[in-house]
């Protein structure tokens, strides 16, 4: 059974921690994306990326950072949390050039 | 700039009823996929559209593309409590890697 798995369901932190939210998925895809889910604003892209190694900012990259040193695995990482960063994340994958993408199940981060 | 709007935004009908959602934009996009999420999950796919004013259908749900590939509609009849979901529409453009994810349209179907 295909699998996108994120580390963390739920997340409490506060503000100015760093925080790490790990992705990994099993269908040897090449394209990762990190999402957040915001009600009323759908899923906005943060990073994405389609090698290792490789990274690509999205519609809203400004306080996240990624790292990609295998294939299976995207990392998305917050440096200093901040209160507006609170949010669902959504980690996705899909084969390169085709539309699908495969989605974990989530991580809500609530910052304090 | 949000490049989808869905319409309506939030959706309660009761069981058995047919319901449309909407997602519209003002750009032409190469292809049109439309995901459902229940709660505690990821989204999942539904349906990928390719071709303007193509009609697909999954049983009860139908899924049109407009002839201008700026706009598309989902089509639920007889709706059911399993219905029950946030329904996303998602735009990818030509050439591009990502797609651009429509606002939501939350369904509640009531027994």
């Amino acid at each position: 059974d295909v699998k996108v798995t994120q580390s963390s369901r739920y997340l409490v932190k506060r503000t100015g921690e760093k925080v790490f939210l790990e992705c990994v998925q099993d269908m040897d895809h090449e394209n990762m994306f990190w999402y957040r889910q915001d009600p009323g604003l759908g899923l906005r892209l943060i990073y994405f990326s389609y090698d290792v190694k490789m990274k690509e900012k999205g519609d809203i990259p400004e306080g996240y950072s990624v790292s990609r040193e295998k294939k299976e695995r995207f990392s998305l990482i917050l440096e200093s949390a901040s209160t507006n960063q609170t949010s669902m994340y959504l980690c996705a994958s899909s084969p390169h050039n085709t539309g699908e993408l495969f989605f974990g199940e989530g991580s809500r981060l609530t910052v304090l | 700039t949000q490049l989808l709007e869905q319409s309506p935004q939030f959706l309660s009908i009761q069981e058995g009823e047919n319901l449309t959602v909407y997602c519209n934009s003002s750009s032409v996009f190469s292809s049109l996929q439309w995901y459902r999420q229940e709660p505690g999950e990821g989204p999942v796919l539904l349906v990928t559209v390719v071709t303007g004013g193509e009609v697909k259908k999954l049983k009860r749900l139908t899924f049109q593309f407009g002839d201008a590939r700026k706009d598309s509609s989902l089509h639920i009849t007889a709706a059911q409590t399993g219905d029950t979901g946030l329904y996303l529409c998602a735009g990818r453009q030509t050439g591009a890697n990502n797609l651009f994810f429509g606002t939501g349209t939350r369904l509640t179907v009531i027994p």
